[in-house]
C-alpha cells in the first residue's frame, strides 16, 4: 500500500459528461501529480500541485482541470468527455524536496461510452 | 528536452534466466532516476532511486545501476512473479515533473 488513495476505482460515463476524480496523498506529502495512461501507452504527465498551488503543467487538455484543497487532497475534473479520454488516471504524491520519489495510487479507470 | 527511452519493449525469459533492462536518458541536470514496477491495471510501485553515476541499489533479485547516460535494471534468476512492466523515470533540475519511459514488459515463464 503506497498510502495514496484514489476514488473511485472505476467510472463509466457517457460522451459529453463531466466527472471528478479524487486523490488523497500520503500523510505529510505536499506535492500531488496527475498522470494519464491510455491502453499500451506510457504515463503522460498532466499537472502538479504543491501545497495548493499549481506548479507544473503538462499536456493537459483545456477540458481538464485540477485543484488541490487546503487539506491537500486533489481533484481532477474532466468535462465534455470524449471516447478518447478513456484511460487510467493516476495520482502520485511526493515529499518536499527535488530529489524525492513519487508514490502512486491504484488509479481510476475511466471508460467513456 | 528531457527524454527517457527504455529497451527492449518486451522481454520473455525462462525462470532462472538472468537479463538486464535498459533506460537511456537525456536531461539537463539529473535530480534522480527512478525505477517502478507496474502490474496490469495497477499503479506503479516504487522500486529504486539513483542519484549519481556509479550508484547501485539492490532489492531481492533486482539490482539497479546508473551511468551518466543510462541505467540498467538487472534481474538475477527471475521467477514468474517478477513478470510485470518495469518503468524508468527521471526528474531534472528546473522541472518538477517525473518523465517516464514507455516501459519494458517482462514475462518470466515457469
Amino acid at each position: 500500500d503506497s498510502g495514496v488513495t484514489q476514488t473511485p476505482k472505476h467510472l463509466i460515463t457517457a460522451t459529453g459528461q463531466r466527472v471528478t476524480l479524487r486523490c488523497s496523498p500520503r500523510s505529510g506529502d505536499l506535492s500531488v501529480y496527475w498522470y494519464q495512461q491510455s491502453l499500451d501507452q506510457g504515463l503522460q504527465f498532466l499537472i502538479q500541485y504543491y501545497n495548493g498551488e499549481e506548479r507544473a503543467k503538462g499536456n493537459i487538455l483545456e477540458r481538464f482541470s485540477a485543484q488541490q484543497f487546503p487539506d491537500l487532497h486533489s481533484e481532477l475534473n474532466l468535462s465534455s468527455l470524449e471516447l478518447g479520454d478513456s484511460a487510467l488516471y493516476f495520482c502520485a504524491s511526493s515529499a518536499q524536496g527535488v530529489n524525492t520519489e513519487a508514490f502512486f495510487g491504484q488509479g481510476t479507470r475511466l471508460t467513456v461510452v | 528536452e528531457d527524454q527517457v527511452t527504455q529497451s527492449p519493449e518486451a522481454l520473455r525469459l525462462q525462470e532462472g534466466e538472468s537479463s538486464s533492462l535498459n533506460c537511456s536518458y537525456t536531461v539537463s541536470g539529473l535530480r534522480g532516476l527512478f525505477w517502478y514496477r507496474q502490474d496490469p491495471g495497477k499503479g506503479p510501485e516504487f522500486l529504486f532511486t539513483l542519484y549519481s553515476a556509479g550508484e547501485e541499489k539492490e532489492k531481492e533479485r533486482l539490482k539497479a545501476t546508473l551511468t551518466k547516460k543510462e541505467s540498467f535494471l538487472h534481474i538475477t534468476a527471475p521467477k514468474p512473479e517478477d513478470s510485470a512492466t518495469y518503468l524508468c523515470a527521471v526528474r531534472s533540475s528546473g522541472t518538477y515533473k517525473y518523465i517516464f519511459g514507455t516501459g519494458t514488459r517482462l514475462k518470466v515463464l515457469a
